[in-house]
């Protein structure tokens, strides 16, 4: 089945620790995005790409960084300078040229520093 | 700045009731307009779509206004279910397919 998978779906984090979340989609779409969710809130963009090999930041791009190798994959590593990154992430693909460019997302994944 | 807000945080309704949730953007310019439902530690699931040169639009359950007039959406969903019970936001289409999300509205459905 097409889709998006993220991975792992929950993460431990030591403070001062780079981890990195998997995200993977086979839509084929062009665009993919990294959004960030706190608990009782909507949802935040971290960074996004439209093609391969390109990224730009979101809104909270600080503390982050990505990467677009291939059209499938957008790995987000969070760093040691996110100094607060207990959240939920969730990563999106879409077509955004199309008449029906709604982003599709994948399960997220719960990170949590111990 | 662009924003996208929701006027009420929670809403609860009976099991076979109708279901209306509101949203307020605040850029006229947005030509494009997704309600999103989100359960409990998943991601957000697509439930109908609006563009700017539409009032209304309807889908299986669901019907989403738009007044660009005072700038607001609403989703109603028909005959509410308690499978319905999830958090809905409405979300904004910027340029390259960003989105900009409300804080979301709770809807609970009691049997």
């Amino acid at each position: 089945d097409g889709g998006i998978t993220q991975s792992p779906k929950y993460l431990f984090r030591k403070e001062g620790q780079n981890v990195t979340l998997s995200c993977e989609q086979n839509l084929n779409h062009d665009a993919m995005y990294w959004y960030r969710q706190d608990p009782g809130q909507g949802l935040r963009l971290i960074y996004y790409s439209q093609i391969v090999n390109d990224f730009q930041k979101g809104d909270i791009a600080e503390g982050y960084s990505v990467s677009r190798e291939k059209k499938e994959s957008f790995p987000l590593t969070v760093t040691s300078a996110q100094k607060n990154p207990t959240a939920f992430y969730l990563c999106a693909s879409s077509n955004f040229r199309q008449n029906s460019p709604e982003a599709f997302f994948g399960q997220g994944t719960r990170l949590t520093v111990v | 700045g662009e924003s996208v807000g929701l006027h009420l945080p929670t809403l609860s309704v009976q099991e076979g009731d109708n279901s209306i949730i509101n949203c307020a953007y605040s850029n006229s310019a947005s030509d494009y307009f997704i309600w999103y439902k989100q359960e409990s530690g998943k991601g957000p699931q697509f439930i109908i779509d609006i563009r700017s040169n539409m009032d209304k639009r309807q889908g299986q359950r669901v019907t989403v206004l738009l007044n660009k007039t005072v700038k607001h959406l609403s989703l109603q969903i028909a005959a509410t279910q308690p499978g319905d019970s999830a958090v809905y936001f409405c979300a904004e289409k910027g340029a390259w397919g960003k989105l900009t999300f409300g804080q979301g509205t709770i809807l609970t459905v009691h049997p």
